[in-house]
């Protein structure tokens, strides 16, 4: 079985800032992870994922992601926070079988101006 | 290249109707999910698809179904809707079985029961 938890419900940030949304997994075997992005009243982008490699793993929109082994971790970053960055944001690992992603509950960010 | 789509966007349902959503994609791809997102419960998946004529039950099919007649469609199917069905409903694809591809998204239908 795999989970993804996502700690926090809500990250609140100030524009120009460095933001960080944490993700934790628990998997069998090599894990595959995802974030996406949701805006009100949309479907979920694809923002950025990690097969294998380069613990940093670099997506869309700036943002970037930083794999950690050790802890079985998954955070999302962004050097710089702008204001149209506030969404629902989810990590998602995917598992064994059919190629099922497994979600976790989304954390939503606030970027203030 | 529309991608994912999604019919309908909105719907609202008394408690023991019936109704069907359709997603389609024109991207060829052989895999297809249906999820429904609620409230602090992220999304879950309900009913998945290897290929047509093939389909497998998720985390949450229970009071739903689904049909794979057509590679491009994936239907979803509310026999005898229950408010306990109000939710958002997302469909998604991808191009086969690897577990690293992207799944990608439709824009999701709104449906209440009441």
């Amino acid at each position: 079985a795999q989970s993804v938890a996502q700690p926090e419900d809500q990250v609140n940030v100030a524009e120009g800032n460095p933001l960080t949304v944490k993700c934790t997994y628990s998997v069998s075997g090599n894990p595959y992870l995802f974030w996406y992005v949701q805006y009100p009243n949309r479907g979920l982008q694809f923002l950025l994922k990690y097969i294998t490699g380069d613990n940093l793993v670099k997506g869309s929109y700036g943002f970037e992601a930083e794999f950690n082994k050790s802890q079985t971790s998954f955070h999302l970053k962004k050097p710089s926070a702008l204001v149209s960055d506030s969404a629902l944001y989810f990590c998602a690992v995917s598992g064994s079988g059919y190629s099922t992603l497994t979600f976790g509950k989304g954390t939503m960010l606030l970027v203030s101006p | 290249n529309a991608g994912v789509t999604q019919t309908p966007k909105f719907r609202v349902l008394k408690t023991g109707q019936s109704m069907t959503l359709l997603c389609a994609q024109d991207m060829n791809h052989e895999y297809m999910y249906w999820y429904r997102q609620d409230p602090g419960m992220g999304l879950r998946l309900i009913h998945y698809s290897v290929g047509e004529g093939t389909t497998a039950k998720g985390e949450v099919p229970d009071g739903y179904n689904v049909s794979r007649l057509k590679k491009q469609n994936f239907l979803l199917g509310l026999e005898s809707a229950a408010p306990s069905q109000t939710s958002v409903y997302f469909c998604a694809s991808k191009p086969s079985g690897g577990r690293t591809d992207t799944q990608y998204f439709g824009p999701g239908t709104r449906l209440t029961v009441l």
